[in-house]
């Protein structure tokens, strides 16, 4: 079975605060995608990554960055949390050879 | 513009047929997806379709018309545990996925 990780599954942060959170997989996916969840506006994608190093801005990327320095591990930074930030996020991998994408189990981040 | 559209929520009873529709408009399409969520927990994936027509696994099955830009799921002898949000996805050709906003479904007794 695909397992997909995330470090967290509640964080609460202040404002202002650089946080990060961290997703690994262990089925040698080439993609791996994080998204943030929201009621009434589904899933949004934030960043996504194809390959190591590699890294392509989603539909919401403002206030937010990336890294993938490994094949397993894509972390999400959040530079300065803001209060608007507050959500679900969850982290998604996929593989070429297969179209469906994996989900982690979600971290639920407020921002006080 | 990216658009996929389903319904906010369904209401069904237990041992029942529900059919949750979604239509999309994309700028390229490259298979479409539908992934079960309960309260509080990741989605996780239940089919896939590329293809136009109908894709059965179990009780759920699930429809394409690719010419519609339209999908179902379908969900037979419905179980209080099927109460969740059902998400549509599409990949529009590149690497991403693209999601509706999801459909509650409530499964009564």
């Amino acid at each position: 079975d695909v397992k997909v990780t995330q470090s967290s599954r509640y964080l609460v942060k202040r404002t202002g605060e650089k946080v990060f959170l961290e997703c690994v997989q262990d089925m040698d996916h080439e993609n791996m995608f994080w998204y943030r969840q929201d009621p009434g506006l589904g899933l949004r994608l934030i960043y996504f990554s194809y390959d190591v190093k590699m890294k392509e801005k989603g539909d919401i990327p403002e206030g937010y960055s990336v890294s993938r320095e490994k094949k397993e591990r894509f972390s999400l930074i959040l530079e300065s949390a803001s209060t608007n930030q507050t959500s679900m996020y969850l982290c998604a991998s996929s593989s070429r050879d297969r179209p469906e994408a994996f989900f982690g189990q979600g971290t639920r981040l407020t921002v006080v | 513009g990216q658009n996929i559209d389903q319904p906010t929520e369904m209401t069904a009873t237990e041992g029942a047929i529900v059919q949750i529709n979604c239509t999309y408009q994309t700028s390229g399409f490259n298979g479409l997806f539908w992934y079960q969520q309960h309260a509080g927990e990741a989605p996780t994936f239940l089919s896939y379709n590329v293809l136009d027509g109908l894709e059965e696994k179990g009780r759920f099955s699930s429809f394409l018309s690719r010419s519609k830009g339209y999908s179902y799921l379908l969900l037979k002898e419905l179980q209080m545990k099927d109460s969740a949000s059902y998400l549509c996805a599409v990949n529009p050709g590149t690497y991403k996925y693209i999601f509706g906003t999801g459909t509650r479904l409530k499964v009564l007794a």
